[in-house]
């Protein structure tokens, strides 16, 4: 059974980091790309980076290039999302999800997701 | 990477059926046929119900379906029942490997 499992929400203050991680198993690991998306209070799913199942390709939304990092370690099947300069508008429930087999392009299992609260 | 536009709240009665539209741009939905959709309980997780615009994966009720054309790509529910109560997203592949999703939809059944 495919699980994902997002660690690491907390609450931080403006201008602060965080690092999530998502700790992946049921499946080969490196053989799925592997995608953050994050839901704000009130509001819809926003894509925030994804990853190649290699670490060789990282790719990131407007918002958050430049303060967010992502990256993953294939020996412990885990992904994670290193965010610095943290926003008020980055406070959002961040789930990690497994992007479908190689050239398909859709999110098929997701974790539950944990919260990050950026308030001072 | 504008959000794709979604209707804010979509309702109907249970049987009835509810259309949730999805309308991107000439360089996410018009480009490309990887339009997806997920629904999401609250605090619960998204859950993949479409895949390449029209695909059901395994275990999808056949109640949902879903089309494209040109930049709006549809979500239609047919036999409305209480559990399809929730928010609807829709995502679309923009190209380089990113992604856009729509604004989200609630569907309330009556």
């Amino acid at each position: 059974e495919v699980q994902l499992v997002e660690s690491g929400g907390d609450w931080v203050q403006p201008g602060g980091s965080l690092r999530l991680s998502c700790g992946a198993s049921g499946f080969t690991f490196s053989n799925h790309a592997m995608t953050w998306v994050r839901r704000p209070p009130g509001k819809g799913l926003e894509w925030v980076s994804s990853i190649s199942g290699d670490g060789s390709g990282t790719y990131y939304a407007d918002s958050v290039k430049g303060r967010f990092t992502i990256s993953r370690d294939n020996s412990r099947n885990t992904l994670y999302l290193q965010m610095n300069s943290l926003r008020d508008d980055d406070t959002a429930v961040y789930f990690c999800a497994r992007r479908s087999p190689p050239g398909t392009y859709y999110f098929d299992y997701w974790g539950q997701g944990t919260l990050v609260t950026v308030s001072s | 990477q504008s959000a794709l536009t979604q209707p804010r709240s979509v309702s109907g009665s249970p049987g009835q059926s509810v259309t949730i539209s999805c309308t991107g741009t000439s360089s996410d939905v018009g480009d490309y046929n990887y339009v997806s959709w997920y629904q999401q309980h609250p605090g619960k997780a998204p859950k993949l119900m479409i895949y390449d615009v029209k695909q059901r994966p395994s275990g999808v009720p056949d109640r949902f379906s879903a089309s494209k054309s040109g930049i709006t790509a549809s979500l239609t529910i047919s036999g409305l029942q209480a559990e399809d109560e929730a928010d609807y997203y829709c995502c679309s592949y923009a190209g380089s490997s990113t992604y856009v999703f729509g604004t989200g939809t609630e569907v309330t059944v009556l």
